[in-house]
């Protein structure tokens, strides 16, 4: 494994359109997450999963985003009816299991919605 | 995971000279992991710090643990133009990293 992998590295929609990303994380590690960032912020959590099962979403991420991981290895990350505030790099991160491992984080996606 | 406060929230240092981020906690940490994001980058683990007291090395770089595992720190000595970027610091004992601002190091050559 090179590391994780994350596509498109550049997306750009028009609002109200669908956008759907792609995160393909080091195939030994059974976590992955989701993090949105954006110009002069840490990344900010959305979801993340333990093999297939999404453990947790964060309560500020709107009906409009959806995340899954269908079998247990690259995962995908759909927004619906973008806004301009969905504009943002959106990070991938895997790691093994347990709060003992680091992440590992992908080059992430930046979406800019016009 | 288990929310760290971070300070500075920025650095300006001249090239050589010495920097120091802190990381402080109201409750007892199970570990500390730091990261690194350079500009237009993406967050690199660096290191992750799990007993009391504990302090490691990494070249230039020095992680301590507190004694009473509520604050860590990173320290770097005689900064280089490639140390600019921003320098988290979480806590996780279950799920998830929260990451805070972290603590940007802008380095004037």
């Amino acid at each position: 494994d090179t590391g994780v992998s994350q596509n498109p590295r550049h997306k750009i929609t028009k609002r109200g359109q669908n956008v759907t990303f792609r995160c393909d994380p080091i195939s030994e590690h059974n976590r992955l997450y989701w993090y949105r960032q954006t110009l002069g912020q840490g990344p900010e959590f959305l979801t993340y999963f333990q093999n297939e099962a999404q453990l947790e979403k964060s309560r500020l991420l709107s009906d409009r985003f959806s995340a899954e991981r269908p079998k247990g290895s690259f995962s995908t990350l759909e927004i619906q009816r973008t806004e301009q505030g969905d504009s943002a790099m959106y990070l991938c991160a895997s790691s093994l299991p347990g709060q003992y491992y680091g992440y590992t984080f992908g080059s992430g996606t930046r979406l800019t919605v016009v | 995971g288990q929310q760290v406060m971070q300070i500075p929230q920025y650095q300006h240092v001249q090239e050589g000279e010495d920097f120091t981020t802190y990381c402080n906690s109201s409750t007892t940490l199970s570990n500390i992991q730091w990261y690194k994001q350079r500009p237009g980058g993406h967050p690199v683990f660096l290191i992750q710090l799990v007993k009391s007291g504990e302090v490691k090395k990494q070249k230039r770089l020095t992680f301590q643990f507190g004694e009473a595992k509520k604050n860590s720190s990173l320290h770097i000595t005689a900064t280089q133009t490639t140390d600019v970027g921003t320098y988290f610091c979480n806590s996780g004992n279950t799920g998830k990293l929260i990451f805070g601002q972290g603590t940007t190091l802008q380095v004037k050559p």
